[in-house]
C-alpha cells in the first residue's frame, strides 16, 4: 500500500523556469491539497480538491496551478518560478473533507529557486 | 479567522520525563484535531486523531485530550525516549466544503538527552 507518493523529492529551477510537482494516491480518497512548509510559517495550503474535476484555492495558490483529471493524481504545476518559492511542498490526502478521517501525507518535494 | 498556537516552540528534557506539549485554537467549530510528527527532512505521521466529540485519545505512550470549550489540546508523551526526538504539530480541522482543510500550529521541536 504505497499510500500518498510525490515526485520529485528534490529540484533546482531557474528563475522563470516552469515545473510540475507530482502526487498521486492509491487510497481512493476523494480530497487532495497541496500545502507549502517554509521556516517561521508553518505549513500553508495551496490548493486544494474535493473530487476529480474540482479544485479550489487555499491560502497561498498565487503562481501555482492545480488540476485534477483522475481520483488518484493531483499535480501541482509552478508556472514561472521565484525565489519566493523556494519551500517544502506536501501532498495530502483523506476520504473526504467533510468527514473526520485522518490525513495523510507524502514525503515532501523540496524546491530550490536559484 | 481561525489561529492555531504551540506552546513551547522548543522543549529539551532528559530521557525518563513525562511531558506535555500544548496547543490552542481560537474558533471552536472544528471537526477535529490531529496530532503530527515531522522528523528532519521528512513529511508529516499521523499520531493521534481527536473527533471534536471525543475527550482524549491514546496510542501506546501518547495520549491527546481535546477542550473544545476553551479551544486547547495537550500531547502527553510518558517515559520519554531520544527516539521521540522530532517537531510535533498539532491541526485543527474546520467544518466541511472549503472550510474542511487543516489549518496547523508552527510546531513544538522535542529534543530528548540521553
Amino acid at each position: 500500500n504505497a499510500g500518498v507518493t510525490q515526485t520529485p523529492k528534490f529540484q533546482v529551477l531557474k528563475t522563470g523556469q516552469s515545473m510540475t510537482l507530482q502526487c498521486a494516491q492509491d487510497m481512493n480518497h476523494e480530497y487532495m491539497s497541496w500545502y507549502r512548509q517554509d521556516p517561521g510559517m508553518g505549513l500553508r495550503l495551496i490548493h486544494y480538491s474535493v473530487g476529480a474535476g474540482i479544485t479550489d484555492q487555499g491560502e497561498v495558490p498565487n503562481g501555482y496551478n492545480v488540476s485534477r483529471s483522475t481520483t488518484e493524481d493531483f499535480p501541482l504545476r509552478l508556472l514561472s518560478a521565484a525565489p519566493s518559492q523556494t519551500s517544502v511542498y506536501f501532498c495530502a490526502s483523506s476520504y473526504s473533507v467533510t468527514s473526520g478521517n485522518t490525513i495523510y501525507f507524502g514525503e515532501g518535494s523540496w524546491l530550490t529557486v536559484v | 479567522k481561525q489561529e492555531v498556537t504551540q506552546i513551547p516552540a522548543a522543549l529539551s528534557v532528559p530521557e525518563g520525563e513525562n511531558l506535555v506539549l500544548n496547543c490552542s485554537f481560537t474558533d471552536s467549530a472544528i471537526y477535529n484535531l490531529q496530532w503530527f510528527r515531522q522528523d528532519p527532512g521528512k513529511g508529516l505521521t499521523s499520531l493521534l486523531l481527536i473527533q471534536s466529540s471525543q475527550r482524549e485519545q491514546t496510542s501506546g505512550r501518547l495520549n491527546a485530550s481535546l477542550d473544545k470549550s476553551s479551544g486547547r489540546s495537550t500531547l502527553y508523551i510518558a517515559a520519554s525516549q531520544p527516539g521521540d526526538s522530532a517537531t510535533y504539530l498539532c491541526a485543527v480541522r474546520r467544518y466541511g466544503g472549503s472550510q474542511g482543510n487543516l489549518i496547523f500550529g508552527k510546531g513544538t521541536k522535542l529534543s530528548v538527552k540521553p
